[in-house]
């Protein structure tokens, strides 16, 4: 089955600053690549997904990038801010019908002030 | 629009009880619902995959005489813990999606076995 891994597991950065947040897949017929986004307690948040006929895909201060020869996709924020602290998940599916994510183990993100 | 009820969001039960979870997708048909265990600082782990009307998918490792899932229409799914112990004390949430991506969560169920 698909695996995914991801790092950092945790990242500390500045307000203002970037962050980047990188994951890898073993399955090649993955086709679909969503970032979810979970605070503490609560339900993971769709922040943004790419699909592999895409390279890159772009979202205000949000963008993810797909290296389908690689297999690896990451995750961009820019100029981050406080609010942005939270536990990022990536995850992989074959999409269709037989949908079913595989998630990295996640990433702590900590925006200081 | 796509939001996933999930009801309750905390429950504390003894051991050896059993405890039912509901899933419920609010604005649109869920063709697939999806069940996710989550402990503290982890990652989402799937436990079972339910479809309308069928029996539901479990992973590798899941007991499904012990988590019972229900998938009666395509708007709820329900998942029971059964003879609930200590160990199954967790974060479990519940996605659905109808024929597009992607996958929506519920806002989750604490649950604590005491």
């Amino acid at each position: 089955g698909e695996n995914v891994e991801q790092h950092p597991s945790t990242l500390s950065v500045q307000e203002g600053d970037s962050a980047v947040i990188k994951c890898t897949y073993s399955d090649s017929a993955s086709n679909y690549f969503p970032w979810y986004k979970q605070e503490l307690g609560k339900r993971p948040q769709l922040i943004i997904d790419i699909r592999s006929n895409v390279g890159e895909k772009k979202d205000q201060r949000i963008a993810v990038t797909l290296n389908k020869t690689a297999k690896h996709f990451s995750l961009h924020i820019t100029e981050t801010q406080p609010e942005d602290s939270a536990v990022y998940f990536c995850a992989a599916s074959q999409g269709g019908s037989n949908y079913k994510l595989t998630f990295g183990k996640g990433t702590l993100l900590t925006v200081n002030p | 629009g796509a939001v996933v009820s999930q009801h309750p969001s905390r429950v504390i039960c003894k051991s050896g009880t059993s405890v039912k979870i509901e899933c419920r997708s609010l604005d649109f048909q869920a063709t697939t619902m999806f069940w996710y265990r989550q402990f503290p600082k982890k990652s989402l782990m799937l436990m079972a995959t339910s479809n309308e009307g069928s029996k539901a998918t479990y992973e590798q490792g899941v007991e499904k005489d012990k988590f019972l899932i229900n998938h009666a229409s395509l708007t709820l799914s329900t998942l029971t813990v059964t003879s609930a112990h200590p160990e199954d004390s967790s974060f479990y949430i519940c996605s659905a999606r109808d024929h597009r991506e992607p996958l929506h969560f519920g806002n989750g169920t604490r649950l604590t076995v005491t």
